[in-house]
């Protein structure tokens, strides 16, 4: 089973709300990771986790603030959001960091921030 | 400068017509070559690693392959549930890029019937 899942689908929130994305993989992946992806463009990185521990962080704004609870969840906390930043988000898990394991994605969060 | 180019952007057939994606990439020391799939809104689904020059892999009506400079997704009598974008992906290098991908900007196919 190659199943990364998201919840939720999706997600409207206002500027000052705070809501979490929430990830889960039991694959027994070691590497999890949390993308933005905006309209005709690749994913772009946002966080890597690698055994539970913040391996990169892209320079993300601090409105965005991921925890690994354990091995198999990947949790993105939001709080005091822009309208720029409705996107659609993607977790992604693989063995681990090295360059040949393939990340598998999940079916991705639609966020909409008015 | 290590970079994944993807080509054509965009690309139509009409079902059955086969032909062939592009993927060039210029990353020393390739340690994996990704081709995804995705369908709009969701996330991208895992199709082929390939490893090194002369490797081939096949699913159904997708077959990939690899050279020392590029990649080639070639779509054999392609139906209308193969559209898609398609997307190729690199492994950045070691040290602190480790973990991070170079994607390609994606090709977009629309299968006529």
């Amino acid at each position: 089973d190659t199943e990364v899942t998201q919840t939720p689908k999706h997600l409207v929130m206002g500027m000052t709300n705070k809501k979490s994305l929430k990830c889960e993989q039991h694959m027994g992946h070691r590497a999890m990771y949390w993308y933005k992806q905006k309209a005709k463009k690749p994913p772009e990185l946002m966080f890597v986790y690698s055994y539970e521990k913040l391996s990169i962080n892209e320079s993300v704004p601090s409105r965005f603030s991921p925890e690994c609870p354990n091995s198999s969840l990947l949790n993105l906390h939001l709080h005091a959001l822009q309208p720029e930043d409705s996107a659609l988000y993607l977790c992604a898990s693989a063995r681990g960091l090295a360059g040949s394991y393939e990340q598998y994605f999940g079916p991705g969060t639609r966020l909409t921030v008015t | 400068e290590d970079q994944v180019t993807q080509s054509p952007e965009a690309l139509r057939l009409q079902e059955g017509e086969s032909s062939s994606l592009n993927c060039s990439y210029t990353v020393s020391g390739l340690r994996g070559l990704f081709w995804y799939r995705q369908d709009p809104g969701k996330g991208p689904e895992f199709l082929f690693t390939l490893y090194s020059a002369g490797e081939e892999k096949e699913k159904e009506r997708l077959k990939a392959t690899l050279t020392k400079k590029e990649s080639f997704l070639h779509i054999t009598a392609p139906k209308p549930e193969d559209s898609a974008t398609y997307l190729c992906a690199a492994p950045r290098g070691r040290g602190s890029t480790l973990g991070r991908l170079y994607f390609g900007r994606g090709t977009q196919l629309t299968v006529w019937p």
